[in-house]
């Protein structure tokens, strides 16, 4: 397996703009979490998938974010509109059960 | 204005000696642990876990100690090497209605020095 794969892996954009970010996580693992991590907070815990329905969005900041899961292999994360303090590296990780989680290579999001 | 950024811990070791780096958490439900190593520009690699029903666990060139007691968490590297520098997180997971939960520390950051 190619584990975690995320796209893209950096991303440059102005504010106001719209931004995808997207996941395929590890083939047979039924659950999906999407992570930021800044200097000022570490690493948050946005949002979490459990066989494709969320679980638990407590983390996902506000209305201009949202996150679907049409399926069990692909994901997406929506920053619509933009803004310069989303700027941050945004990880999915996905996991079979209680397990560890696996970490994708990370977006990196610069919001100008 | 300024910001200010998580100031890590940073841990200098040189080449070849042990490390340890230690974490405390919070929760005492917590039933399950993780270290995870992130290198930069990468991101996290899960190292080892535990879970609450042990106090120790090796693997290779690693060992993970667990205290229940005053809730504390170390991670052990033997003979460490060049490509042991990174960022240290360790997780604590707490089973909740839903599934786990997982709250990540702040981080400690190894240096080793040649």
């Amino acid at each position: 397996d190619a584990g975690v794969i995320q796209s893209p892996r950096h991303e440059v954009t102005e504010m106001g703009q719209e931004v995808t970010l997207r996941c395929k996580p590890i083939s047979g693992h039924n659950s999906l979490f999407w992570y930021r991590q800044t200097m000022m907070r570490g690493l948050e815990l946005l949002i979490y998938f459990n066989n494709n329905v969320p679980i638990d969005d407590s983390g996902m900041p506000e209305d201009r974010f949202s996150a679907k899961m049409p399926n069990a292999s692909f994901s997406t994360l929506k920053i619509q509109p933009s803004e310069p303090r989303d700027s941050a590296v945004y990880f999915c990780a996905s996991s079979f059960g209680p397990s560890g989680r696996l970490f994708g290579p990370g977006t990196r999001l610069t919001v100008l | 204005g300024e910001s200010v950024g998580l100031h890590l811990p940073t841990l200098s070791v040189q080449e070849g000696d042990n490390s340890i780096i230690n974490c405390a958490y919070s929760n005492s439900a917590s039933d399950y642990f993780i270290w995870y190593k992130q290198e930069s520009g990468k991101g996290p690699q899960f190292i080892i876990d535990i879970r609450s029903n042990m106090d120790k666990r090796q693997g290779q060139r690693v060992t993970v100690l667990l205290n229940k007691t005053v809730k504390h968490l170390s991670l052990q590297i033997a003979a460490t090497q060049p490509g042991d520098s990174a960022v240290y997180f360790c997780a604590e997971s707490t089973l909740l209605e839903y599934g786990n939960k997982l709250v990540f520390g702040a981080g400690t950051i190894l240096r080793v020095k040649s």
